[in-house]
């Protein structure tokens, strides 16, 4: 069984439509993140969480917001999607210290 | 703040032949640098990782990447690339692990 997990793996929906991609891992990480990639633009951070009761905005969270449900299970929410919304996104888990991100497959959102 | 530049948003090379792509990043202080690869359909692998040591760094699928403090590069090699190299390969930054800051990535394309 894969580390990390995405649910949805696509999705298409349409505007102003409230949308939530799920994210869960069995590495026992506490920290847990969420990125979205956009071709020619790399990744870029939406939300973080080194805890279940720490969570904080990375560098483009409007329009979003996250729920952190355990320590294995990060959720994000699009309350009204929107068209340049659409990307495809990418849950990631840490351990404080030396230790690299590990990636999810990814969830390919549409927004029509 | 840290920035990471990848100069070229694809590279063109031959089955066999030698690869180099190359990362620059900015930074006021000391950072950890990374190397993830990404096939298509797929999410990130991380290839390998520079945190202390020896400035020469092995990782997986025979690449190498050298830390060059005074030119501030994170250049990723390979001696002779197969076909099943061609992906994305994002360079990344961090100060300690945690919120990876992404170069725009390199599309590798090998052909026969």
């Amino acid at each position: 069984d894969a580390d990390v997990t995405q649910t949805p793996r696509n999705r298409i929906t349409k505007t102003g439509k409230r949308i939530m991609l799920e994210c869960s891992q069995t590495k026992g990480h506490d920290r847990m993140y969420w990125y979205r990639q956009d071709p020619g633009l790399g990744l870029r951070l939406i939300y973080y969480s080194f805890d279940v009761k720490d969570i904080n905005k990375g560098e483009i969270s409007d329009g979003y917001s996250v729920s952190r449900q355990a320590q294995a299970k990060f959720s994000l929410s699009l309350e009204s999607a929107i068209p340049n919304q659409t990307a495809l996104y990418f849950c990631a888990t840490s351990d404080p210290g030396r230790t690299p991100q590990y990636f999810g497959p990814g969830t390919r959102l549409t927004v029509l | 703040a840290q920035s990471v530049t990848q100069l070229d948003s694809q590279v063109p090379v031959f089955e066999e032949a030698p690869v180099e792509l190359r990362c620059n990043y900015s930074s006021s202080v000391s950072v950890y640098l990374f190397w993830y690869v990404q096939y298509p359909n797929q999410g990130l692998q991380l290839l390998l990782k520079y945190l202390s040591g020896s400035t020469l760094v092995k990782g997986i699928n025979g690449f190498e990447a050298e830390f060059n403090k005074s030119q501030t590069s994170f250049h990723l090699r390979k001696p002779s690339v197969h076909m099943s190299d061609a992906a994305e390969y994002f360079c990344a930054v961090s100060l300690n692990t945690d919120k990876l800051i992404f170069g725009t990535g390199t599309r590798l394309q090998v052909f026969p």
